[in-house]
């Protein structure tokens, strides 16, 4: 698998219901971030969490970081049709040198 | 105001041309990237730069060749184009070279080559 891959790739749910997408990683890493896209757009970044830190939130977001599992979750509550976005996870490290990585993406679609 | 800005949206050409692509950020931010987004939405980092040094460089061909005039603009040129260039680029901007902190995203330049 590649480093920092969403699963699931698509999630359907209706609007309320509350959204949770998982992102694994295989290296070590500074900070992972997460990212929301648009059709047809750009990304908008959504929330940091460093490597020692273990849950943050921001609004109706909840990102979850486990490094001895290398694995992070995304948990957006109460979810809202403008949610409806392709969300990605990227992991950053910087160390001598610098990687930033990027998952495939889950596809997101919240249904009114 | 945009933050970060591409030119051009769209770019339509032929194999074997070079093209360019421009980006500029308005946020004083010192690194700026290009990434390539492929139809199945796989997003890769291209290149990295701190305040006009190159501090990424992943596997690129190198008919790809980034400049950055100053720090406020990082262009991407591609020589002898081909069918496999064909992606969304997206140039970006972050406060630091290092992975501290969030990037700064442009709406993307779809490179369709025929």
């Amino acid at each position: 698998s590649q480093q920092g891959e969403e699963d699931p790739q698509a999630l359907s749910i209706q609007e309320g219901e509350n959204a949770t997408m998982n992102c694994s990683y295989k290296t070590s890493i500074n900070n992972l971030q997460w990212y929301r896209q648009n059709s047809g757009r750009g990304l908008v970044h959504l929330i940091l969490i460093r490597s020692n830190e273990r849950e943050k939130h921001s609004g109706r977001l909840r990102v979850t970081l486990d490094t001895s599992k290398k694995s992070s979750s995304l948990l957006i509550t109460a979810s809202r049709a403008a949610d409806t976005a392709s969300y990605f996870c990227a992991t950053f490290y910087s160390g001598g040198y610098q990687k930033v990585t990027f998952g495939i993406g889950t596809k997101l679609q919240v249904i009114p | 105001d945009t933050a970060v800005s591409q030119t051009p949206k769209y770019l339509v050409t032929q194999m074997g041309n070079d093209k360019s692509i421009k980006c500029e950020q308005n946020l004083g931010h010192d690194t700026m990237y290009w990434y390539k987004q492929d139809s199945k939405k796989f997003l890769k980092i291209m290149f990295s730069y701190n305040n006009k040094e190159l501090i990424i460089n992943e596997t690129v061909p190198n008919r790809f060749s980034p400049k950055s005039p100053d720090k406020a603009h990082l262009n991407l040129h591609i020589n002898s184009l081909e069918l496999g260039d064909s992606a969304v680029y997206f140039c970006a901007s972050s406060l630091s070279g290092g992975p501290s902190y969030e990037q700064y995203f442009g709406p993307g330049t779809r490179l369709t080559v025929t």
